[in-house]
């Protein structure tokens, strides 16, 4: 069984400071992990994704990731917010080699990003 | 631009009526996932399709149901609708073949009210 922990529900920052959303994993197996964004009534944008390779993944709108395998951690990052970045973020883990029939994309509970002007 | 569509964007509907909400894509992915996400939380898996074949989440009511014409339209239907089935339904596709799973890509949602 896989999980991920979001360690912050919400995380308050002033414009143009820079921001670190938390993500910790638990999973047996090998994984793969997005970041997704969801803004006010709208469905979830894929901002970036770790399958393999480089563990520093960039994704849209300025963010990044690094995937620690030893900390089994996925925090997300972006130098300099913007009031756009006003919306939640949700990390969540999967495995690559399910199998047919098990398609499992584990949530963690999501984090409130609010951008202060 | 390929995507993932969901109408409609909002749906009312009585306690216990009836109500279909619909999904298509056009990136041409073999598995479709109906998602439930109520207000705060995570999006909740209810139930997905690959290729024709059906499968459910084991906590998923009967009260909700799925159909899938072919591969660029599914269908959420549920039956008798209850205040607690007020929520986003969020529809996703993703590309799995012998190689294992990918991305899902996601809808816009449709927030139900049930009045």
């Amino acid at each position: 069984a896989q999980s991920v922990t979001q360690l912050d529900s919400q995380v308050p920052v002033f414009e143009e400071a820079p921001v670190e959303l938390r993500c910790n994993y638990s999973s047996s197996v090998s994984v793969y992990l997005f970041w997704y964004v969801q803004y006010p009534n709208q469905g979830l944008q894929l901002l970036l994704k770790y399958l393999s390779g480089s563990t520093l993944v960039k994704g849209i709108n300025g963010f990044e990731a690094e995937f620690n395998k030893s900390q089994t951690s996925f925090h997300l990052r972006k130098p300099s917010v913007h009031i756009s970045d006003t919306a939640e973020y949700f990390c969540a883990v999967t495995s690559p080699y399910s199998g047919a029939g098990s398609y499992q994309l584990t949530f963690g509970k999501g984090t409130k990003l609010s951008v202060i002007p | 631009d390929a995507m993932v569509i969901q109408n409609p964007r909002y749906q009312v509907t009585q306690f216990g009526k009836p109500v279909t909400l619909s999904c298509s894509q056009t990136l041409n992915h073999n598995v479709m996932y109906w998602y439930q996400q109520k207000s705060s939380q995570a999006p909740k898996l209810l139930f997905h399709y690959y290729d024709k074949d059906f499968n459910n989440e084991a906590d998923t009511p009967d009260n909700f149901q799925s159909r899938r014409p072919n591969t660029s339209f599914c269908f959420l239907d549920i039956r008798s609708p209850g205040l607690g089935d007020a929520a986003m339904y969020l529809c996703a596709t993703s590309r799995e073949d012998r190689g294992g799973t990918d991305t899902q890509y996601f809808g816009p949602g449709t927030r139900l009210t049930v009045l």
